[in-house]
């Protein structure tokens, strides 16, 4: 399958200050990236959509100044954690969604970034 | 709204074949996965099921009944490694991205010797 690498894997920051993850897809070009987040024990829950070249669209709850999202090509999307407080620690994965010849959406995910915010 | 259903947790024997369930209500419907994921680690794809029936994979097969809202996860011969949480996602219409995962909570599943 397609590759998505993810950086950092780990974070451990002071509250208030600003996180930058970075996602990439290593062997196709990924118009559509999305960012996910998990809690312990809990499912994976969508907070956005990065789309290559356009703004990202925000799922409800999810404060847009407060988690920055840049999609500048198509093999790369950053999410910022601005000022971030302990809350935010999470577990962020983020995915890239591949379309085959057939069609066939697949979304591949990265290995994640776990933070930790003190 | 959307809702995805799966046990919580399975335990099976090395060796064994273990099916773990899904069942689905979504508004729209562009497809299902199966992804496992090792604690701390991000999910892996498994299966993807758009029509009706069994796909198989290896040691991992996975059914899909699209009147019915359900599909299985079913893995054979298994091994120590395959302890794991199993998660059921079902594509559908999202507002803001066309198409997006709807995840279920993930089966966690335990193989013993």
């Amino acid at each position: 399958g397609a590759v998505v690498s993810q950086h950092p894997s780990w974070v451990i920051c002071k509250s208030g200050t600003s996180v930058k993850i970075e996602c990439r897809s290593l062997d196709f070009q990924a118009t559509t990236m999305f960012w996910y987040r998990q809690f312990p024990k809990q499912s994976l829950m969508l907070m956005a959509t990065s789309n290559e070249g356009s703004k990202a669209t925000y799922e409800q709850g999810v404060e847009k100044d407060k988690f920055l999202i840049n999609h500048a090509s198509l093999t790369l999307s950053t999410l910022t954690v601005t000022s971030a407080h302990p809350e935010d620690s999470s577990f962020y994965i983020c995915s890239a969604r591949d379309v085959n010849r057939d069609s066939q959406e697949t979304q591949y995910f990265g290995p994640g970034t776990r933070l930790l915010v003190l | 709204g959307q809702n995805i259903d799966q046990p919580t947790e399975m335990t099976a024997t090395e060796g064994a074949i273990v099916q773990i369930n899904c069942t689905y209500q979504t508004s729209g419907f562009n497809g299902l996965f199966w992804y496992q994921q090792h604690a701390g680690e991000a999910p892996t794809f498994l299966s993807y099921n758009v029509l009706d029936g069994l796909e198989e994979k290896g040691r991992f097969s996975s059914f899909l009944s699209r009147s019915k809202g359900y599909s299985y996860l079913l893995l054979k011969e298994l091994q120590m490694k395959d302890s794991a949480s199993y998660l059921c996602a079902v594509s559908a219409p999202n507002s803001n991205s066309g198409y997006a995962l709807n995840f279920g909570k993930g089966t966690s599943l335990l193989v013993t010797p």
